[in-house]
C-alpha cells in the first residue's frame, strides 16, 4: 500500500495562475482532508470530505476549491493564485471511527511570486 | 473556533535528558491527538486520548490527558536524537470528525 500520495511534490506559480493538487488514498478510507502548513501555525483545514460525494470548508477555505472524484482522490485547486497561498500543503485521509489514525501525505511545497 | 496553545514553542536538550512539553486550552475536547513531524514528511499519529485523565505510555513516551479535557502533556524519558522532531497535538470538539491543531513544539535533541 502506498497510503497517502501527493502530487506535485514542489509548485512555483505566478500570481494569478491557476493549479491543482491531487490527492489519493488507497486505504478505503471515507473521510479525506486538505491542510494548509504555516510557519508557526500548525495545521489548518481548508476543505474536508466525510465520504465520497461530499465536500465542506473548513477553517481557512477563500481561495480554494475541492473535488471528491471518487473515494480514493480527492484534489485541491487555486483558480487564481495570490502570494498569501505560499504554504506546504498537506492531505490526509482516516476511517472516521473514534481513536482511529489520520494518515498524512508527504506534502506540496507551494510558492506563489 | 478552538485555540490551542502548545509550549515550549522550541526546546533544545542532550540526549538522555526528560523532557515534557503541553498542550492547553479554553475549550473541551472529546478527543486529543499528539503527532510528530519530521522535515519534508508529513505528521505521523503518536496517540489518540479520550478519556479525562487518562495516561497513554508508548516506550519512552508518556501522554496524559487532563481531568476537564482541556489540556494534554507528553513526557519524554531519555530522550534520543531519534525523537528530534516537530511535536503537534490536535483537539476535537463534540466528538466531531475535524482536529485542530496547535502551533507545535519543536525539539532537538542533542548527541
Amino acid at each position: 500500500n502506498a497510503g497517502v500520495t501527493q502530487t506535485p511534490k514542489f509548485q512555483v506559480l505566478k500570481t494569478g495562475q491557476s493549479m491543482t493538487l491531487q490527492c489519493a488514498q488507497d486505504m478505503n478510507h471515507n473521510s479525506m482532508y486538505w491542510y494548509r502548513q504555516d510557519p508557526g501555525m500548525g495545521l489548518r483545514l481548508i476543505y474536508y470530505s466525510a465520504s465520497e460525494g461530499t465536500t465542506d470548508k473548513g477553517e481557512v477555505p477563500n481561495g480554494y476549491n475541492v473535488s471528491r472524484l471518487n473515494k480514493r482522490e480527492f484534489s485541491l485547486r487555486l483558480e487564481s493564485a495570490a502570494p498569501s497561498q505560499t504554504s506546504v500543503y498537506f492531505c490526509a485521509s482516516r476511517t472516521g471511527k473514534t481513536r482511529d489514525t489520520q494518515y498524512f501525505g508527504p506534502g506540496t511545497r507551494l510558492t506563489v511570486l | 473556533t478552538q485555540l490551542l496553545e502548545q509550549s515550549p514553542q522550541f526546546l533544545s536538550i542532550q540526549e538522555g535528558e526528560n523532557l515534557t512539553v503541553y498542550c492547553n486550552s479554553s475549550s473541551v475536547f472529546s478527543s486529543l491527538q499528539w503527532y510528530r513531524q519530521e522535515p519534508g514528511e508529513g505528521p505521523v499519529l503518536l496517540v489518540t486520548v479520550v478519556t479525562g485523565g487518562e495516561v497513554k505510555k508508548l516506550k519512552r513516551l508518556t501522554f496524559q490527558f487532563g481531568d476537564a479535557r482541556k489540556d494534554s502533556s507528553l513526557h519524554i524519558t531519555a530522550a534520543q536524537t531519534g525523537d528530534t522532531g516537530l511535536y503537534l497535538c490536535a483537539g476535537a470538539e463534540n466528538y466531531g470528525q475535524n482536529f485542530v491543531f496547535g502551533p507545535g513544539t519543536r525539539l532537538s535533541v542533542l548527541p
